[in-house]
C-alpha cells in the first residue's frame, strides 16, 4: 500500500527566503506526482503535475523535482512572499489511477 | 468555467438524518472523485466515476455511503443514518484524465450532532 510522508508538518520562515518541502513515498511504481496548495477553508489548488518520465516542472517561483528510485519530491519556493502561506500536499498517482495524498507541511511566511 | 461547483458549503444536522451533497464538475471532464478530509485521517479517496460509471468505491466506509452520477454534469454523495464521526470536509473534484491536473471544489464542511 502506497504511503506518502511530508516533513516537516509545519514551517515558518521570513518573506524573502528560498525554501523546500519534501515529500517521500513508499512505493516507487507511480504514474505521477502532484503538489497542491490548501488555503484554510477552501479546496485544494493544484500547482504542479510531473508526470514519472519527468524529472522536474517549473511553474514561477515553484519548482518541483522528482527521484522516483528514492520515491521523493522536492517543492522549491524561490523568493517567498507572505501570500505564499498556506498547506502544501503532494499526492502520488499509482497503477489504480487513484491519488494518495500526504498530510501536507503548513508553511507560514513571516512579514 | 467556474470550476468544480459543491453544495452547500455547509451542512449542520443531527445524528440519524439523511444527507446529501451535491456536486457539478467541470464540463467535459470525465472523471470525478469524492474525497473526506480529517485532521486525523487527512485526504481520504471514498469514490470515483469515470463517464458517469463507479470505478472503485473501495473508500466508501460502510454502506451507510452511497454515491450516484445520474449524468456528466451531476454527482451526489449520500449518507443515511449520519452519524456524529461522519463529520468532516467532503470534497469533490474532476479531471479529464487521471494522469492530469486534479481540480477541487471547495468543500461540503459537514457536522453531524
Amino acid at each position: 500500500k502506497q504511503e506518502v510522508t511530508q516533513i516537516p508538518a509545519a514551517l515558518s520562515v521570513p518573506e524573502g527566503e528560498n525554501l523546500v518541502l519534501n515529500c517521500s513515498f513508499t512505493d516507487s511504481a507511480i504514474y505521477n506526482l502532484q503538489w497542491f496548495r490548501q488555503d484554510p477553508g477552501k479546496g485544494l489548488t493544484s500547482l504542479l503535475l510531473i508526470q514519472s518520465s519527468q524529472r522536474e516542472q517549473t511553474s514561477g517561483r515553484l519548482n518541483a523535482s522528482l527521484d522516483k528510485s528514492s520515491g521523493r519530491s522536492t517543492l522549491y519556493i524561490a523568493a517567498s512572499q507572505p501570500g505564499d502561506s498556506a498547506t502544501y500536499l503532494c499526492a502520488v498517482m499509482g497503477g489504480a489511477q487513484k491519488l494518495v495524498f500526504g498530510q501536507g507541511t503548513r508553511l507560514t511566511i513571516n512579514p | 468555467d467556474a470550476g468544480v461547483i459543491q453544495s452547500p458549503r455547509h451542512e449542520v444536522t443531527e445524528m440519524g438524518q439523511e444527507v446529501t451533497l451535491r456536486c457539478k464538475p467541470i464540463s467535459g471532464h470525465d472523471y470525478l472523485f469524492w474525497y473526506r478530509q480529517t485532521m486525523m485521517r487527512g485526504l481520504e479517496l471514498l469514490i470515483y466515476f469515470n463517464n458517469n460509471v463507479p470505478i472503485d468505491d473501495s473508500g466508501m466506509p460502510e454502506d451507510r455511503f452511497s454515491a450516484k452520477m445520474p449524468n456528466a454534469s451531476f454527482s451526489t454523495l449520500k449518507i443515511q443514518p449520519s452519524e456524529p464521526r461522519d463529520s468532516a470536509v467532503y470534497f469533490c473534484a474532476s479531471s479529464s484524465r487521471p494522469d492530469e491536473k486534479l481540480f477541487f471544489g471547495s468543500g461540503t464542511q459537514l457536522s453531524v450532532l
